[in-house]
């Protein structure tokens, strides 16, 4: 099973920063089949990124995904009030298809 | 209209069963895999597991195998996570998902919250 760890665990920035998140696989992720997940309280996981770096529909620019083999990373280039939230990468290249401990995108 | 409604939320006892469900529309549900995620209060997302709704053929991530079942009507676009006898430790939050044909989560359900209390 591919264990996904995730940094920082916490990330304090104010709006109009760029926010940078690392996901870090155990083994490499095959076909760069990787997905980030944006989930606010209450509510449920929304898709962001598929294949490393494909917005999903409906997902503004500012968000961008890179990355290959065990190394990934989530780029939010100047960040919203509507993007504090905890973020989730996901590897489904292998199965179990396994998710990251996630990072907390809080206000400064 | 892609849509995925769970169930409401449970308050049960250690040792009873339970069953939530999770019915899709908008889309042609046995042309898509759902699966099974829970989340454990303040903690993140665990795959449980995962259906193909057309023909029930099933698959479980190796923490979840014997602790759950996964089943599905296709009659009525409904899938189903349940317990035979549940525990404290099954306290979370469980979500349903659909699986793209490329094999992410594109659409999630709201959420069904059970709680395992004595």
């Amino acid at each position: 099973e591919s264990v996904l760890t995730q940094s920082p665990g916490t990330l304090s920035l104010s709006p109009g920063e760029r926010a940078t998140l690392s996901c870090r696989a155990s083994q490499s992720v095959p076909g760069s089949f990787l997905a980030w997940y944006q989930q606010k309280p209450g509510q449920g996981p929304r898709l962001l990124i598929h294949g490393t770096s494909t917005r999903a529909t409906g997902i503004p620019d500012r968000f961008r995904g890179s990355g290959s083999g065990t190394d990934f990373t989530l780029t939010i280039s100047r960040l919203e009030p509507e993007d504090f939230a905890v973020y989730y990468c996901q590897q489904y290249g292998s199965s179990p298809a396994t998710f990251g401990p996630g990072t907390k995108v809080e206000i400064k | 209209e892609v849509q995925l409604v769970q169930s409401g939320a449970e308050v049960k006892k250690p040792g009873e069963s339970l069953k939530i469900s999770c019915k899709g529309s908008g889309y042609s549900f046995t042309s898509y895999w759902i699966g099974w995620v829970r989340q454990m209060p303040g903690k993140g997302l665990e795959w449980m597991g995962i259906i193909y709704p057309d023909d029930s053929d099933t698959r479980y991530s190796p923490s979840f195998r014997g602790q759950v079942t996964i089943s599905a009507d296709k009659s009525i676009s409904t899938a189903y996570l349940q317990w035979s006898s549940l525990k404290a430790s099954d306290t979370a939050v469980y979500y349903c998902a659909r699986r793209s044909s490329y094999y992410y989560f594109d659409y999630w359900g709201q959420g069904t919250l059970v709680t395992v209390s004595s």
